[in-house]
């Protein structure tokens, strides 16, 4: 069974416009949620991460997620998109009564167009 | 330098051939991962260890061996490499326990194999 879901394999935004990535999960108990970025050739690299408390968590280079129960979803914004931001950005969950295993989705390549 | 490195970065290799990927972390962490990344499939686990000689399986550990004698390494081994295990492959430590204990996973730089 998929526990997270990418809605969009690719998404392009203008230079400082909104940047908007979608993720949703599965899971019958509260998740931990995370977003990792990758830079090319490189390894992934934590953004942000909720686990308890907050559902409104910041993350490092101005990206923010919110956890919604209702919705079961984690999507990452970010108010204005930067060239830098140019990477493939990776939600994954840890569904807590399974042990510590990490589930990836499959991953969504954001492009900034100047 | 404190962290989690891979080596190879690169690896060309031939069909049938043994090869054997190395990660080695300095945190002592608890857990250690391993997953591909293939193209539409993201990343995928192949074996994850909770602690020196525990291992298990991952979704695709077939193919796949791996051994962890000191909890800094976790070597992967493919027996006999095939044209569908071209990949990067990802280490990844965790620790879950104790005042160290945090929920991400740290990653390594990858591992680019190619079987020819």
């Amino acid at each position: 069974a998929q526990s997270v879901t990418q809605l969009g394999s690719h998404v392009s935004v203008s230079e400082g416009a909104l940047v908007l990535l979608r993720c949703n999960y599965s899971s019958s108990v509260p998740p931990y949620l995370f977003w990792y970025v990758q830079y090319p050739n490189q390894g992934l690299q934590l953004l942000l991460k909720y686990t308890t408390g907050a559902t409104l968590v910041k993350g490092i280079n101005g990206f923010e997620a919110e956890f919604k129960k209702s919705e079961t979803s984690f999507h990452l914004t970010k108010p204005s998109a930067h060239m830098s931001d140019a990477a493939e950005y990776f939600c994954a969950v840890i569904i807590t009564n399974t042990g510590n295993q990490f589930y990836f989705g499959t991953g969504t390549s954001l492009t900034v167009i100047p | 330098d404190a962290g989690i490195t891979q080596s190879p970065r690169y690896k060309i290799t031939e069909t049938g051939r043994q090869v054997t990927l190395m990660c080695h972390q300095t945190w002592s962490h608890s857990y250690m991962f391993w997953y591909r990344q293939d193209l539409g499939h993201g990343l995928r686990l192949i074996y994850y260890s909770a602690a020196a000689d525990i291992t298990d399986k991952g979704e695709v550990p077939d193919g796949y061996v791996v051994s962890r004698s000191k909890t800094e390494n976790f070597p992967l081994t493919l027996e006999s490499a095939t044209r569908s295990q071209t990949s990067v492959y990802f280490c990844a430590s965790r620790e879950t326990k104790g005042a160290r204990g945090q929920h991400e996973a740290f990653f390594g730089q990858g591992t680019r194999l190619t079987v020819v």
